[in-house]
């Protein structure tokens, strides 16, 4: 069976120290992964994905993934965390198969940032 | 490039009353559309998808339906909305016929049943 699980749903950090949020999938086919942000009341907005290319996956705002499938995890990292960076962060993970409903959301982590 | 509007971005209703939320894509064409939903605190829940003009697929059993007119636009309807149906309210559409292509969602709309 198909799932994406985010191991944290709330994480803090300080400014200017790094961010990582945590992600693993568990899948028999292969996956494509992504990870949105939300910011309050906003839709998501991509931040980065992968799809079979280079493992590591460069993003906007600074923040990057690494694709581990050994560990079947996809962990989004950002060396230096600043205020705008609180918001909420999904992993989702599509897998090798077509149709519009292919699309598996984890439940979301809070990234909170202290000044 | 492409775009997607979603209105209005904040809704306040009285129970049983009507809803009517509207979703629109442009610079694309024969997207997959989706409405989803997120409780207070809460992940994404999918509530329906299309694949084309007329197609709607449904996820959850519901009050809600929905409806897709034209090819990049997409209807979000209930005849008589309930408490339980407050909620944010997010428009996506997603490339067809490409398993690994992003969803875009809009910015979404804040609806609060009263």
């Amino acid at each position: 069976a198909q799932s994406v699980t985010q191991l944290d749903s709330h994480v803090s950090v300080s400014e200017g120290t790094p961010v990582l949020l945590r992600c693993n999938y568990s899948s028999s086919y292969s996956p494509s992964l992504f990870w949105y942000v939300q910011h309050p009341n906003k839709g998501l907005q991509l931040l980065l994905k992968y799809t079979s290319a280079a493992t590591l996956v460069k993003g906007i705002n600074g923040f990057e993934a690494e694709f581990k499938k050994s560990e079947t995890s996809f962990h989004l990292t950002k060396p230096s965390a600043h205020m705008s960076d609180a918001a909420e962060y999904f992993c989702v993970v599509t897998f090798d198969q077509t149709g519009a409903n292919n699309l598996f959301f984890g439940t979301g982590t809070r990234l909170t940032v202290i000044p | 490039s492409q775009t997607i509007h979603q209105w209005p971005a904040t809704l306040v209703q009285p129970v049983g009353s009507p809803l009517s939320l509207e979703c629109t894509v442009e610079g694309t064409s024969n997207p997959n559309l989706y409405w989803y939903r997120q409780a207070a605190g809460r992940g994404l829940q999918l509530l329906f998808y299309s694949v084309g003009i007329g197609q709607i697929s449904s996820e959850v059993p519901q009050n809600l339906s929905a409806s897709r007119p034209q090819d990049r636009q997409f209807i979000l309807s209930s005849k008589k909305l309930l408490l339980s149906d407050s909620g944010f309210y997010l428009c996506a559409w997603s490339v067809q016929n490409s398993y690994n292509s992003p969803l875009h969602f809009g910015n979404g709309t804040r609806l609060t049943v009263t």
